[in-house]
């Protein structure tokens, strides 16, 4: 069965960095789309960012533009999120995402980030 | 982008139906079929209840249903049960950032 595992959440102060990783299985990871999507603290959801299949195409929020950096490894069946001069506003649960025309059809269980002195 | 507008909450008793809006534009809603809604229970990760404006992923009870009309796409829960409290996102593809999400929507089952 598909599953998504995010991995490399944890608490960093202002402007530090982080970098979340996802391990896919279940599926043929180079086949599909993926994103990072976040939930802030009883908050919506936020698109953070999405790569194609390839690699070729990525998109980030404009929230995260210039901070944030995706990536895939598809020898290793592995999605990540390089998240530079981090903010007390990306506080959130960060999840991996299976994503088709901006569908989401499997998400991982979620890693928190938190972002505090 | 601006996020879809959903309402806050909704309430229905158990056996009756409800009906969650999703309210967007031409650019994104209104443009393509490409809607979705997601349950998330407290604490758990969103699960996928409808893609493509109408279509139930295999495993999601035939409770569920959507459907679209111009900007506004439209989520029904029948014979509402307790499980299905929780709170409900929409999400629709969009020209200009591929992807937006709803405000989301707090079920309440009385």
């Amino acid at each position: 069965q598909v599953q998504l595992v995010e991995s490399g959440g944890g608490l960093v102060k202002p402007g530090g960095s982080l970098r979340l990783s996802c391990a896919a299985s279940g599926f043929t990871f180079s086949d599909y789309y993926m994103s990072w999507i976040r939930q802030a603290p009883g908050k919506g959801l936020e698109w953070v960012s999405y790569i194609s299949s390839s690699g070729s195409t990525i998109y980030y929020a404009d929230s995260v533009k210039g901070r944030f950096t995706i990536s895939r490894d598809n020898a290793k069946n592995s999605l990540y999120l390089q998240m530079n001069s981090l903010r007390a506003e990306d506080t959130a649960v960060y999840y991996c995402a299976r994503t088709e025309m901006a569908t989401v059809d499997y998400w991982g269980q979620g890693t928190l980030v938190t972002v505090s002195s | 982008q601006s996020a879809l507008t959903q309402p806050a909450s909704v309430s229905g008793s158990p056996g009756q139906s409800i009906t969650i809006s999703c309210t967007g534009t031409s650019s994104d809603v209104g443009g393509y079929n490409y809607v979705s809604w997601y349950q998330q229970h407290p604490g758990k990760a969103p699960k996928l209840m409808i893609y493509d404006v109408s279509n139930r992923p295999s495993g999601v009870s035939n409770r569920f249903s959507g459907s679209k009309s111009g900007n506004t796409a439209s989520l029904t829960i029948s014979g509402l049960q307790a499980e299905d409290e929780a709170d409900y996102y929409c999400s629709s593809y969009t020209s200009s950032t591929w992807g937006v999400f709803g405000t989301g929507t707090k079920v309440t089952v009385l």
